[in-house]
C-alpha cells in the first residue's frame, strides 16, 4: 500500500531563517506531487506541483521554492522565512493519469 | 478560473440523525472531478467521496452521499445516521478534466456532531 509522509511535524521558526519541509511517498513510482498551503480557518491553496524529477511549477508567486531530487521526494524551502509564511502545509501525491489526491500529515509551522 | 464556494461555515447535527453540506462551484469546462475531503481535529484531510462531472449518477460511499447537480453547478454532501466521529471541517473542491490536477478547494464547513 502507499503512504505518504511529512516532516517535521510541527516548526516554530524565527523571521528570517531558512526552511526546509520534505515529503515522501512510499509504495509508488512516478507520481504527482503537491505542496498546498492552509492558513488558519480557511481552505488549501496550491503552492507547487511536480509530474517528475526535477519539473516544478509554481502556482502562486512568494517566498517559497520547491524542489524533487528523487522520484518519489518533495521539497518546500525558502531562504528568508517571512511571519506570513505561517500555517499549515500539506503534501498530497496522485498516481500518474488518476485525478483522487491523497494528502499527508502536514506540517505546522509558526514563524515569529 | 474556477471558483468552490461553501456558504455554510458551521453547522451541527444530533448523532444519528442526517445533515447536508452545501457547495456551489463556477466553471467553464465540461469535464471534471468534484470531491469531499474531510478534516478532523488531527488536520490531516480525508478523501470522503468523489463525483465525475460525466455520470449522472450520484456518488455514494456508505453513509455519504452526494446530490450532484451539473446545470446548478451544486454538489452537496449528505452524511445519514451522524456519529461522533464526523466532527470535522469538511471541504469541497473541484478539479479539471485535463491538466496536473489541480484542487480548488472552498473555505470548508465546520460540523459538529451533537451526542
Amino acid at each position: 500500500s502507499q503512504t505518504i509522509h511529512q516532516w517535521p511535524a510541527t516548526l516554530v521558526q524565527p523571521v528570517g531563517s531558512p526552511l526546509s519541509l520534505e515529503c515522501t511517498v512510499e509504495g509508488t513510482s512516478n507520481p504527482n506531487l503537491y505542496w498546498y498551503r492552509q492558513a488558519a480557518g480557511r481552505g488549501l491553496q496550491l503552492l507547487f506541483y511536480s509530474v517528475g524529477i526535477g519539473q516544478i511549477s509554481s502556482e502562486v508567486p512568494q517566498n517559497l521554492s520547491a524542489s524533487r531530487p528523487q522520484d518519489r521526494q518533495f521539497i518546500l524551502s525558502s531562504k528568508k522565512l517571512l511571519l506570513s509564511d505561517s500555517g499549515f502545509y500539506l503534501c498530497a501525491w496522485t498516481r500518474t493519469g488518476t485525478e483522487t489526491q491523497y494528502f499527508g500529515p502536514g506540517t505546522r509551522l509558526l514563524v515569529l | 478560473a474556477q471558483t468552490v464556494t461553501q456558504s455554510q461555515p458551521e453547522m451541527s447535527v444530533q448523532e444519528a440523525e442526517t445533515v447536508t453540506l452545501s457547495c456551489t462551484y463556477d466553471t467553464s469546462e465540461n469535464n471534471y472531478y468534484l470531491f469531499w475531503y474531510k478534516q478532523p481535529p488531527s488536520r490531516q484531510m480525508i478523501l470522503v467521496i468523489r463525483q465525475e462531472a460525466y455520470k449522472q449518477q450520484n456518488a455514494t460511499e456508505n453513509r455519504f452521499s452526494v446530490n450532484f447537480q451539473k446545470a446548478a453547478k451544486s454538489f452537496s454532501l449528505k452524511i445519514s445516521d451522524s456519529q461522533l466521529g464526523d466532527t470535522a471541517m469538511y471541504f469541497c473542491a473541484f478539479m479539471k478534466h485535463a491538466g496536473a490536477n489541480n484542487l480548488f478547494f472552498g473555505t470548508g464547513t465546520r460540523l459538529t456532531v451533537i451526542p
